[in-house]
Order: C-alpha cells, then sequence, then structure tokens
C-alpha cells in the first residue's frame, strides 16, 4: 500500500504570495489532518477533513485554508504568506476520525523570503 | 490549554547505553497518547496507549503511561546509531486533535 505523499516537497516564495500544497492519504483513508512544523513551536496541528468536511481546526490565522475532495486527496492553501510562514507542513491520513492512528506524509518544506 | 511536555528536549548517548525519554501531558477529557520517530521528515508511528500501565513493546523499544500521573515513558535499550532521531509524543483529549510536545532529539554516538 502507497504511504501518504505530499506534493511539492520544496517551495521557496515571496512574502505576499499565496501558496497551495496537496496531500493524498492512504488509500481507503478518509481523514487528511495538516501540521506545521518549525523548530520553535514543534508540531502543531492546522485542521483536520474528513469525509470533505473541517472537523476540526486548530489556533492559526484565517490565511490558512482548507478543503478535501470526494477522492479524500486535501489541499491546503496559505494566503498573503509571511516569513513566519516558513516551515515544514505535514499532513497525516488515518482510517476514520483523528481517533485512529496517523500515518505522516514527508512533508512540504515551505521557505518564505 | 491542552498542552504536551517532554524532556530531556536533547540526548547524547553512547551505543548500548539505554535512554528513557519522557513525556507528561494535560488535555481535556484524554483519548490516547502516541509516539512517533521522525528522522528526516514523516514521523512514524511507533506506539499508541490509552490504558494506564500495559507496557507496550517493539523490539528494544517499550512505552508504558501512567494516567493518574499523566505521564508516559519511552525506553529504548542496547541503542544504536539507527535510533538517532526526535522522537514525539502526542496526546489527544475530547477534541480529538492531537497535541503535540516539541520532541526529544536523541543522538547515539558510535
Amino acid at each position: 500500500k502507497a504511504g501518504v505523499t505530499q506534493t511539492p516537497r520544496y517551495l521557496i516564495k515571496t512574502r505576499g504570495q499565496q501558496v497551495t500544497l496537496s496531500c493524498s492519504p492512504i488509500s481507503g483513508h478518509r481523514s487528511v489532518s495538516w501540521y506545521q512544523q518549525t523548530p520553535g513551536q514543534g508540531l502543531q496541528f492546522l485542521f483536520e477533513y474528513f469525509s470533505e468536511t473541517q472537523r476540526n481546526k486548530g489556533n492559526f490565522p484565517g490565511r490558512f485554508s482548507g478543503r478535501q475532495f470526494s477522492n479524500s486527496r486535501s489541499e491546503m492553501n496559505v494566503s498573503t504568506l509571511e516569513l513566519g510562514d516558513s516551515a515544514l507542513y505535514l499532513c497525516a491520513s488515518s482510517f476514520g476520525t483523528s481517533g485512529d492512528t496517523q500515518y505522516f506524509g514527508p512533508g512540504t518544506r515551505l521557505t518564505v523570503l | 490549554e491542552d498542552k504536551v511536555v517532554q524532556s530531556p528536549l536533547s540526548l547524547v548517548v553512547h551505543e548500548g547505553d539505554t535512554v528513557t525519554l519522557n513525556c507528561s501531558y494535560e488535555v481535556t477529557n484524554f483519548r490516547s497518547l502516541l509516539w512517533y520517530k521522525q528522522e528526516k521528515k514523516a514521523p512514524t508511528f511507533l506506539f499508541m496507549l490509552t490504558s494506564s500501565g500495559i507496557e507496550k513493546k517493539s523490539g528494544r523499544l517499550s512505552s508504558i503511561l501512567d494516567k493518574k500521573e499523566l505521564f508516559s515513558i519511552l525506553n529504548i535499550t542496547a541503542t544504536q546509531t539507527g535510533d538517532s532521531a526526535i522522537y514525539l509524543c502526542a496526546a489527544q483529549g475530547g477534541s480529538e486533535k492531537l497535541v503535540f510536545g516539541k520532541g526529544t532529539k536523541l543522538t547515539v554516538n558510535p
């Protein structure tokens, strides 16, 4: 079974731009969660989608948004990028809700200049 | 606010040593505690603990949960250089969100 895949793996953007990251979960998994990882803050929860509906949201500004498609693939969008958005963005999938074990993708490394 | 604290933040040992990593948590309506190993990018799942006092074991790694004192430990015996990684602990409460600690960076020197 293929694991969680994320694209692109690396991104470089400038302040003020917007970016869209993609995550394909493990086949059969319906829940996708997104996390931001920085050296100072560690892994922080962004949001979770299950069956195309956002179930949970972390404490991030409205510039961070996401969606999930009928095939469970998910996208995350960050608008009006700031330097502080530079981070590793990880997505994790699970079979059901986030109560099930989450399996992580390799992440997208975003650098904002 | 839900929080997870891991200690130590970093640890350097020699091959063959035994290490204990600590994780304390405060989450509302606790459901489970998870341990992950992160080497390069993707954290990989190690253990999920839901009951107190029941040790979970996988090879040289083991973990146990104390729901009364709100902590968990991860033990690694006979460490190898391949155990070098960041070990992440996460707690899940009633909201079902995973709250992560900042991790323990383990370095095993030959």
